[in-house]
């Protein structure tokens, strides 16, 4: 099993701040992993795949990069509508893997 | 348009079976490289994936669950069923079904809670 560290677990930021979520592997995935974003009540949406390529329709403010064991998700300048938790997932070997998810708050 | 939605009991008793199904439309499930997977969060907790299904019928499973999960599908009713035997109140959360794409999860259902009580 591939464990992952997700850090940190809650960033209080405002908006227009540049933030940043890191996702560290406990293995090598190269560059198997997706970031996803989601709202109270609301189902998770594909942000990042790939480790860095934009899933269509996600604004150019997300971007994603690493490879191996260490991947960051940044958010450039921080919209009101991004307030929400974030995930990373691993999909190098089976079980596929999340992270256990990182709650961005106003500040 | 891809959709996907969820079905099934909201409340079921502690060691009944659990059945849930994901009804999808806009892609088909006999299309090379796809697959259905199901992800579950407790109230208030992580995602946690629990079994995927491929075109070619291959199945996966998380290995802490494996001994109690099976995945089917029905590619004629673009349908694929998720059973859980022996439901525990820890086994209350959002069930949530997905189209895999190339190992992420592209399109998701609205999720259906389940809950586990006597």
């Amino acid at each position: 099993v591939i464990w992952m560290t997700q850090s940190p677990s809650l960033l209080s930021a405002s908006t227009g701040d540049r933030v940043t979520i890191s996702c560290r592997m406990s293995q090598g995935i190269s560059s198997y992993l997706a970031w996803y974003q989601q709202k109270p009540g609301k189902a998770p949406e594909l942000l990042i795949y790939a480790a860095s390529t934009l899933q269509s329709g996600v604004p150019s403010r997300f971007s994603g990069s690493g490879s191996g064991t260490d991947f960051t998700l940044t958010i450039s300048c921080l919209q009101s509508e991004d307030f929400a938790t974030y995930y990373c997932q691993q999909y190098y070997s089976f079980p596929w893997t999340f992270g256990q998810g990182t709650k961005v708050e106003i500040k | 348009q891809i959709t996907l939605k969820e079905s099934g009991p909201t409340l079921v008793k502690p060691t009944q079976t659990l059945t849930l199904t994901c009804t999808f439309s806009g892609f088909s499930l006999s299309t090379s490289g796809v697959g259905v997977g199901w992800i579950r969060q407790p109230p208030g907790k992580a995602l946690e994936w629990l079994a995927l299904i491929y075109w070619d019928d291959d199945k996966r499973y998380s290995p802490s669950l494996k001994s109690r999960l099976t995945i089917t599908k029905d590619t004629s009713k673009n349908q694929v069923v998720l059973t859980m035997t022996n439901m525990d109140p820890v086994d209350t959360a959002t069930y949530y079904c997905a189209r895999g794409h190339m190992g992420d999860f592209d399109y998701w259902g609205q999720g259906t809670l389940v809950t586990v009580s006597s």
